[in-house]
Formats: C-alpha cells, structure tokens, sequence
C-alpha cells in the first residue's frame, strides 16, 4: 500500500474554500485515491474517489495531477460543520484492507 | 444511517474480563472490516472477512478474535481486556473482498472503556 502524507491539521474560516494536499509518491498503477471524512465519535464517511485528473460530486472535488504523486481535496465554502479529520488513502484493487494515516484535523471558524 | 450496525453503542466493563462486540454489514455486502482507535489516535486495521473467511490481519492482539456467520454478521470478540484496550471499535462493510477502490461504509462505532 502505498504511503500518504499529509498535513497533520490546518485552519479555516466559514465561506472559504479549503484545499487539503496528500502526497502519495509511491502510487501504484492500479491504485485509486480515496478520502474519507470523520468526524468526533463517529465513524469515517466516504467522500470522493478518484484515479486521475479531477472528479466533482456534491460534496467536494479531488484533483490528480498526471503523474499521480499527489492530490487535492478541495471543499468549497466550508462551514463550521466540515470541522472533522481527513483521510487520504491510496490503494489499489488487489488490496483487502485499508490502511488510514494519521489524517488532516481541519478547524473552521465562524 | 450507514446501513452498518453495531451493538452495542457503548460498553463499560472490567479488566480481565471478555466482551462480544457485533457488527451486521450492510444489505447486499460481503466483507466486513474491523478497526479500533483510540482517544486522539488514528484508526488500526484489525481483521477482515469475506462471506465467512478470515482474508486479511492487522494489528489485532491475540487476545482479540473475530468471526463472520452464515448471515454475514460479524463478531469480535474481546477477552483478557486491559485498561489500554478502551477505545473506539469500527465495524466497515464492503461488497467485495479487495474492494478499496469503491470505498468502505463505516458503522457508527462501540466505545469500549474498560475500568
């Protein structure tokens, strides 16, 4: 499975959009990147997966530069609401299990 | 509702003893994953199973043990249990067996505290 880095938290205000950055060097060629959102004592939902270029759905868009090695979660106007940690996985169809990083804890103030 | 249920929602008990933590996947999925994090902590693979069949181990003690039924609901099974082994236990569900490019579902977890 390939290794994820991303940041350990970052800040917000309400309205704005936030870009959560994972770096993923060792992407494989079968591997899709998937994001998930968790939030205190609940347990993670997925958010958007992705294998290249960029996916949009009504909660957020993922984009994948052509050589793979990183990708951007972008959430558009966030609220007070999208406080929670973000995962980042990269893992590809022949992987049975999912490995979680130590995730993004992402703060949004009024 | 994710459609994955676990029961119960909340569990306080003593060290040395032994509890049954249950899982039933959502309509339609085969394999069930189970994870445990604990407070401030990342979420540690423990053991997965497909339509009845261990297929892949994580981090789990051997005091820990799980199985999967005929009726594809899950259990793990705790015993010896130590003051570090409070924590969150998360119960996934997936269609396939190798199935991480079309994402898990969660259930909403049992908070095991052990005192």
């Amino acid at each position: 499975l390939a290794k994820t880095t991303q940041p350990i938290s970052m800040d917000s205000y309400e309205g704005q959009e936030v870009n959560i950055t994972c770096s993923h060097n060792n992407i494989a060629t079968n591997d899709y990147i998937t994001w998930y959102q968790q939030f205190p004592s609940q347990g993670p939902r997925f958010i958007i997966q992705g294998y290249k270029t960029k996916v949009t759905n009504e909660v957020a868009s993922l984009f994948i530069p052509a050589d793979r090695k990183s990708s951007t979660l972008s959430l558009p106007r966030v609220s007070l609401s999208d406080t929670a940690v973000y995962y980042c996985l990269v893992a590809g169809s022949s992987a049975s299990k999912i490995i979680f990083g130590s995730g993004t804890r992402l703060s949004i103030r009024p | 509702d994710s459609g994955v249920t676990q029961t119960p929602k909340h569990l306080i008990t003593a060290t040395g003893q032994r509890v049954t933590l249950r899982c039933s996947p959502r309509s339609g999925d085969l394999s069930v994953y189970w994870y445990q994090q604990s407070l401030d902590q990342g979420l540690q693979f423990l053991i997965q199973y497909y339509n009845g069949e261990e297929r892949a181990k994580g981090n789990i003690l051997e005091r820990f043990s799980a199985q999967q039924f005929p009726d594809l609901h899950s259990e793990l099974n705790l015993s010896s249990l130590e003051l570090g082994d409070s924590a969150l236990y998360f119960c996934a569900s997936s269609v396939f067996d190798k199935s991480s490019n079309y994402g898990y579902t969660f259930g909403s977890g049992t908070r095991l505290t052990v005192v």
